[in-house]
């Protein structure tokens, strides 16, 4: 069973751009979660879809949305970026809402210059 | 706010000798303490995951510690290996939610053969 999708896999954008990140989750997993992780504050929790609906958000400004898609697959979108959004994405899958294993993708490296 | 504080932040480890990397908690809720595995360009992977009810889970070389009194719990790695150097980062997802994860800042070991 193929694991969990990421593309792009490196992103360079500049201040002010916006930027699309996907993720396909494992096959027959209908949660998908999004995590920032920078060395500086560890991986920190940007939002959860399931069933194409947004189940739980974190912290992060409106400039981080995202959505899911009735094959489960996932896409986040930051606009306006900015330097501080340098940092690696990443996405992670689950069956379900429960106390489930979740499986990471590789991440999506971004570079905001 | 930090939920999940981990220590230390890095570990240096002979070959053979045992790494114990600490997590403490302090939302009661949590009742699902797994530990993910980091290596350099890819996502956290599972490595081994503990429930309250039990105290001590084991997986090979690998030992969670669970003290529900004190709010901690530990990552154990015996017979420790230079293959085991990565990233460890403890988490703590709600019950309801295991998307909506709070990890710990993670840390970062290293085996010297």
């Amino acid at each position: 069973k193929a694991g969990v999708t990421q593309t792009p896999r490196y992103l360079i954008k500049t201040r002010g751009q916006q930027v699309t990140l996907s993720c396909s989750p494992i096959s027959g997993h209908r949660s998908v979660s999004w995590y920032q992780q920078t060395p500086g504050q560890g991986l920190q929790f940007l939002f959860e879809y399931f069933s194409e609906t947004q189940r739980n958000k974190g912290n992060f400004p409106g400039r981080f949305s995202g959505r899911q898609f009735s094959n489960s697959r996932s896409e986040m979108n930051v606009s306006t970026l900015e330097l501080g959004d340098s940092a690696l994405y990443l996405c992670a899958s689950s069956k379900g809402l429960g106390r489930e294993t979740q499986y990471f993708g590789p991440g999506t490296r971004l570079l905001v210059l | 706010q930090q939920q999940v504080k981990q220590s230390p932040q890095s570990l240096i480890v002979q070959k053979g000798g045992i790494s114990i990397i600490n997590c403490a908690y302090e939302n009661t809720a949590f009742d699902y303490f797994p530990w993910y595995q980091q290596f350099p360009g890819k996502g956290p992977a599972l490595l081994i995951a503990i429930r309250p009810d039990v105290s001590e889970k084991k997986e090979g070389r690998f030992t969670i510690s669970f003290n529900k009194s004190a709010k901690q719990f530990s990552l154990h790695i015996m017979d420790s290996q230079p293959g085991d150097s990565a990233t460890y980062f403890c988490a703590a997802p709600k019950y309801t939610n295991a998307g909506k994860s709070t990890f710990g800042d993670g840390t970062t070991l290293t085996v010297k053969p």
